[in-house]
C-alpha cells in the first residue's frame, strides 16, 4: 500500500510568489517523521525540512515551512518568495518508528517562472 | 563537514560485467542506505545497515545484487553480472540515529550507472 502520495506531478509558480506542494501520508503508527527533499536537475537529493508527529508547531526552515495537519494526514511544503533556483523535483518522505527506512512519494516537479 | 561520498560518479559498462559502487557515510553516522532511482520506478530502497549490520535487504532486486559494510566508514554495492535494466542512479545515504531529527538521511551525489 502506498504510504506517501504526492498528487501534483508538476507545478508552476511565478517568481517571488508562494507555492504549496501537497503531500498526504498513510499510517496507523502514532509516531513517525515527515521529511521533504529537493532534487535539482543536477541530481543530488537535498534535505529541506523535518516534522515529527508529536511536534506541536509546524516546522520552518528559512523560506520553507511545513503545513502539518495531523488529522488530515497531510504535510504540505510551503515555499515562500519563490526563486528561480527553487525549480526542481520535490519529494515527501515518511519514516515510521517501527523501522528506519523512508517511504518516498513520487515527487512534484516545480518550475519557477521569471 | 564532508558529506556522503560516492564513487564513481559515472559508470558505463557492458552487460555481464561486474560493477562495484562505493560509499563513505558521514563520520559518526551509524545508519547507511542504498537507493536506486529510475524514471519508471522512482526512488527505491535496496538495503540499509545499522551499525554495519544489514537490517533490511528486501529491496535488493535479485541475487545479482549484494552489499557489504565492512566498517563504519565504507560500504559497497556490487552487481554481478550487470544487465541493461540495472541502468539507474544509485544513491547512498546516511543518518546519525533512528529517531527524530537524527533519523534525517543525508544523500551522496549518486552514481549514474549505464549498462550497455
Amino acid at each position: 500500500a502506498q504510504k506517501i502520495t504526492q498528487t501534483q506531478p508538476g507545478m508552476f509558480v511565478q517568481e517571488k510568489e508562494a507555492v504549496t506542494l501537497d503531500c498526504t501520508y498513510d499510517t496507523s503508527d502514532p509516531s513517525y517523521g515527515l521529511f521533504w527533499y529537493k532534487q535539482p536537475s543536477s541530481g543530488e537529493m537535498i534535505f529541506l525540512i523535518y516534522q515529527g508527529s508529536y511536534d506541536q508547531q509546524n516546522a520552518t526552515e528559512g523560506r520553507y515551512s511545513l503545513n502539518f495537519q495531523k488529522a488530515r494526514k497531510s504535510a504540505n511544503l510551503v515555499i515562500s518568495a519563490s526563486q528561480l533556483g527553487d525549480s526542481a523535483m520535490y519529494f515527501c518522505a515518511m519514516r515510521l518508528n517501527t523501522g528506519n527506512q523512508f517511504y518516498f512519494g513520487t515527487g512534484t516537479s516545480l518550475t519557477v517562472i521569471p | 563537514d564532508a558529506g556522503v561520498i560516492q564513487s564513481p560518479r559515472h559508470e558505463v559498462t557492458e552487460m555481464g560485467q561486474e560493477v562495484t559502487l562505493r560509499c563513505k557515510p558521514i563520520s559518526g553516522h551509524n545508519s547507511l542506505f542504498w537507493y536506486r532511482q529510475t524514471m519508471m520506478r522512482g526512488l527505491e530502497l535496496l538495503i540499509y545497515f545499522n551499525n554495519n549490520v544489514p537490517i533490511d535487504d528486501s529491496g535488493m532486486p535479485e541475487d545479482r545484487f549484494s552489499a557489504k559494510m565492512p566498517n563504519a566508514s565504507f560500504s559497497t554495492l556490487k552487481i554481478q553480472p550487470s544487465e541493461p535494466r540495472d541502468s539507474a542512479v544509485y544513491f547512498c545515504a546516511s543518518s546519525h540515529g533512528t529517531s527524530g531529527t537524527q533519523s534525517t538521511q543525508y544523500f551522496g551525489p549518486g552514481t549514474r550507472l549505464t549498462v550497455l
